[in-house]
């Protein structure tokens, strides 16, 4: 079975760093791209941005670019979304997402989405 | 990228069909037929119910449907069901690797 599973819901003070991670089983990693998804409270889905785990090639929303860093580690099958210096509007719940590119222009499965709470 | 709008709500009786409806620009929906659907009940992950505009993933029951006509796209949802009732976003390639999601439809299941 395909599955992508993320990291705990984190709860951090403004200013500080935090990393979440999305681990994919159940198929070969390094084929499909992963992308990070933001939905901030009562909200709908933002993109924010992709990484294919076989290269470390990155796009990002212009909207987050400088505030995110998407990363991967293919031994581990995982990939990271970091933000260097919290903010409370960072406060949301997040999601991973699979894509087959380049042919596939959608996402599936997603990862159960990890919430985070930023707040002094 | 601005985001793709949809209506707030749309609402029916069970076996009913309702129409959701996604307007974009000439920069992604009507610019490629790359609009997908994704369907979310409360407390859930999204999970995937048409690509490409008008294909249906394998499991996701032939009520649904999708279809596009210039800068718009539609889901149509036939024969409502009480499990229908849920939050609807549709999404859209917009170049570059890019892609713009709607704010989401809420369903209402009469």
């Amino acid at each position: 079975e395909v599955q992508l599973v993320q990291s705990g819901a984190e709860v951090k003070k403004p200013g500080r760093s935090l990393r979440i991670s999305c681990k994919g089983s159940g198929y070969t990693f390094t084929n499909y791209w992963i992308n990070w998804v933001r939905q901030m409270p009562g909200k709908g889905l933002e993109w924010m941005g992709t990484i294919d785990p076989s290269d470390s090639y990155t796009n990002y929303n212009p909207s987050f670019q400088g505030h995110i860093t998407i990363s991967a580690d293919q031994s581990i099958s995982t990939a990271y979304l970091q933000f260097s210096s919290l903010k409370a509007s960072d406060s949301a719940l997040y999601y991973c997402a699979r894509q087959k590119v380049p042919s596939a222009k959608w996402f599936d499965p997603w990862g159960q989405g990890t919430l985070v709470t930023v707040s002094s | 990228q601005s985001a793709l709008t949809q209506p707030r709500s749309v609402s029916g009786s069970p076996g009913q069909s309702v129409t959701i409806s996604c307007t974009g620009t000439s920069s992604d929906v009507g610019d490629y037929d790359y609009v997908s659907w994704y369907r979310q009940h409360p407390g859930k992950a999204p999970k995937l119910i048409i690509y490409d505009v008008t294909e249906r993933p394998s499991g996701v029951p032939d009520r649904f449907s999708g279809s596009k006509s210039g800068n718009t796209a539609s889901l149509t949802i036939s024969g409502l069901q009480a499990e229908d009732e849920a939050d609807y976003y549709c999404c859209s390639y917009a170049a570059n690797y890019v892609y713009v999601f709607g704010p989401g439809t809420k369903v209402t299941v009469l």
